[in-house]
């Protein structure tokens, strides 16, 4: 079946320390990226996404993230992380299911924590 | 604001009682979705709608679940006999049919507590 996994469920890291957060997913056809976030008490909102083209991909609020086919990997980073991205991120998959038609998969979140 | 809404955003019900949740999606986004939510999850999928067709609907949507969306627009989820393992956060999204259709964006859920 395929999966989502998101490596590190919990991350704290210091202000100005740099990020990166593991995703990998299992699927061997086209896929579409995705990178959302949960900001304490918001709405999940995007964060970036890949459909094709650059592997690399940069989002809002500086962070960025790669995608690496042969890895099946779309790690997100940002090389210095403020008290305000203090957050749940998620990583998310859609797999095309039949023509037209799409199944969004994502992963488990990682919830980091940023100290000032 | 012109977001996706969702009513009611806290629900408790006893075992047994049917529920069901509102959403609005933004206008003229035609593509709606609805993911379930527990603790320590990632939002899983449930189902979604094209206008008023409902596509894709996912193995965890059992018999006791129940998407509308009848005119396209708002759509509705219902739960029959609620157990207790439906306790969740509810959450819809919606995207544009053309372009960004992929981009989805969500309302602030529905949270259910089933006693």
């Amino acid at each position: 079946a395929q999966s989502v996994s998101q490596h590190n469920h919990h991350v704290i890291l210091s202000e100005a320390a740099s990020l990166e957060l593991g995703c990998n997913y299992s699927y061997g056809g086209t896929v579409n990226l995705f990178w959302y976030v949960q900001y304490p008490g918001q709405h999940l909102q995007l964060l970036l996404k890949y459909f094709s083209g650059d592997p690399l991909v940069k989002g809002i609020k500086g962070f960025e993230a790669e995608f690496i086919k042969s890895k099946f990997s779309f790690n997100l980073r940002k090389p210095s992380v403020q008290w305000s991205d203090t957050a749940e991120y998620f990583c998310a998959v859609t797999t095309p299911v039949t023509s037209g038609t799409y199944k969004y998969i994502f992963g488990t979140g990682t919830r980091l924590k940023v100290l000032a | 604001d012109t977001g996706v809404s969702q009513d009611p955003r806290h629900k408790i019900t006893k075992r047994g009682q049917n529920v069901t949740f509102r959403c609005d999606p933004i206008s003229e986004h035609n593509r709606l979705y609805w993911y379930r939510q527990t603790l320590g999850q990632g939002p899983e999928f449930l189902t979604y709608f094209q206008n008023e067709a409902q596509l894709e609907k996912s193995r965890l949507l059992s018999d006791r679940f129940s998407a509308e969306r009848p005119k396209g627009s708002f759509s509705t989820l219902e739960i029959q006999r609620t157990e207790q393992g439906d306790s969740a956060m509810y959450l819809c999204a919606s995207s544009p049919g053309q372009g960004n259709f992929y981009e989805q964006y969500f309302g602030p859920g529905t949270r259910l507590t089933v006693t």
